[in-house]
């Protein structure tokens, strides 16, 4: 197993359902993030955990919530989406937080809220 | 105000032939990192090359280079021998220390080589 995984790689929900999208990371990396990646616009940092303490939440509704086990995963749980949360929902590990250090991606998972 | 530009939505270059995408950034922090992503169709976003503001070369990873002006802060990354593989978006980012937890992102490029 290499690099950041995610799963699932793609997702369909409704807007009821309460559904988990799961990252791991395999490079003992100690800062983990979450991105939204919408159509046509820059990636958004919307969550940002170092040693499993959440230390940015980038004013993103509450039916995102985060949840960081230990430093090799991060869940995202979604709950009461809405049509304009359909994205790619990125991944990314870090060794620590400093401005030198390159976040490693994973492979994303694309979600579509019907 | 934005703090990576990428001012090309899309570029076409030959096979084999080099390419250059534009990238300016800015930041008042005397320390800071610059990146270069690559995002193919497939989503995944692949690191390309790090710079890091206090380096006096301009950094290098095999085909790829990045044109360091810091003067001009600018970081344009250079593709040498382009190949049909290298067609996807590519993006710039930035991270200092006022915003070590995040990677400001430009808006990207597509790059498209033509046979």
């Amino acid at each position: 197993e290499t690099g950041v995984t995610q799963t699932p790689r793609h997702l369909v929900m409704g807007m009821t359902n309460k559904k988990s999208l799961k990252c791991e990371q395999h490079l003992g990396h100690n800062a983990m993030y979450w991105y939204k990646q919408s159509a046509k616009k820059p990636l958004e940092l919307m969550f940002v955990y170092s040693l499993e303490e959440r230390v940015e939440n980038n004013s993103v509704p509450s039916r995102f919530s985060p949840e960081c086990p230990n430093s090799s995963h991060l869940f995202l749980h979604l709950h009461t989406l809405q049509p304009e949360d359909s994205a790619l929902y990125l991944c990314a590990s870090s060794p620590s937080r400093g401005y030198q250090e390159t976040q490693y991606f994973g492979p994303g998972t694309r979600l579509l809220v019907l | 105000a934005q703090k990576i530009t990428q001012t090309q939505p899309g570029m076409f270059v030959q096979e084999k032939e080099a390419v250059t995408l534009d990238c300016t950034y800015d930041t008042s922090d005397p320390s800071y990192g610059l990146f270069w992503y690559k995002q193919p169709s497939s989503g995944e976003m692949i690191f390309l090359i790090y710079q890091g503001s206090y380096d006096q070369q301009n950094a290098t990873e095999g085909r790829y280079s990045l044109n360091f002006q810091k003067a001009r802060k600018s970081a344009n990354l250079v593709i040498s021998a382009s190949q049909l593989g290298d067609s996807a978006m590519y993006f710039c980012a930035m991270r200092d220390i006022t915003t070590g937890n995040q990677f400001y992102f430009g808006t990207g490029t597509s790059l498209t080589v033509i046979p």
